[in-house]
């Protein structure tokens, strides 16, 4: 069965970075890109880009443009998302999830989630 | 970005239909998904593609998208279906995905 497993919970200061991990299994890891979601406390879900996993090409929202990273690791199937100069506002849960939601099929399968915690 | 346009809440009692929209000018053009989040849970895909099923989702969901609006239609309601529900497209300007705002969902 699919699963992508997450990496745990992080508690930064602001202005630090952050990697969260996303460690996919059940399928052929380089058939699907793998897209980072955030929910802000009492919010709704917020896309912040997707890379492909086969050839690491990546997309980012415009708003994280700058300051995230998403790389991929194609022996171990695990993809990693770097967010930098860290804001309380970043205080979120993070998911990694299959797909891009640009094909026909959407976001398929989600990871369980990552809080990240900023605050001084 | 944009956000989709999403009544923050419905309610409906058991048994009944409830009918979730998601609005956006000729979103009929546009391909739609939606999810469905309890609380403390990740998302999970309950419509893709307007209107196709994902394995192991009830018969009781349904989809449809035209002109300006996408409907997310749960008949015979349950308690365990109450949930926030969200829409999403994709934006091919920009590349990138588009979520609805959610809809909170209770169930009298």
């Amino acid at each position: 069965q699919v699963q992508l497993v997450q990496s745990g919970p992080e508690v930064k200061k602001p202005g630090a970075s952050v990697k969260v991990s996303c460690k996919a299994s059940g399928y052929t890891f380089t058939s699907y890109g793998i897209s980072w979601v955030r929910q802000a406390p009492g919010q709704g879900l917020e896309w912040m880009g997707w890379i492909t996993a086969f050839n690491g090409h990546s997309k980012y929202a415009q708003k994280f443009q700058g300051r995230i990273t998403m790389t991929t690791d194609t022996s171990t199937s695990t993809v990693d998302m770097e967010l930098r100069s860290l804001k309380s506002d970043d205080t979120a849960v993070y998911y990694c999830a299959r797909g891009s939601g640009g094909g026909p099929r959407g976001i398929d399968f989600w990871g369980q989630g990552t809080l990240v915690t900023v605050s001084s | 970005s944009y956000v989709l346009a999403q009544a923050p809440s419905v309610s409906v009692a058991p048994g009944k239909t409830a009918r979730i929209t998601c609005g956006e000018n000729n979103i009929g053009s546009k391909t739609v998904h939606w999810y469905q989040q309890k609380p403390g849970q990740a998302p999970v895909l309950v419509i893709y593609y307007d209107s196709d099923r994902p394995s192991g989702i009830p018969e009781r969901f349904s989809g449809s998208n035209s002109g300006n609006t996408a409907t997310l239609t749960i008949s015979r309601v349950e308690a365990g279906d109450e949930a926030d529900y969200y829409c999403q497209v994709w934006d091919t300007t920009n590349e990138h995905a588009v979520f609805g705002g959610g809809t909170k969902l209770t169930v009298l």
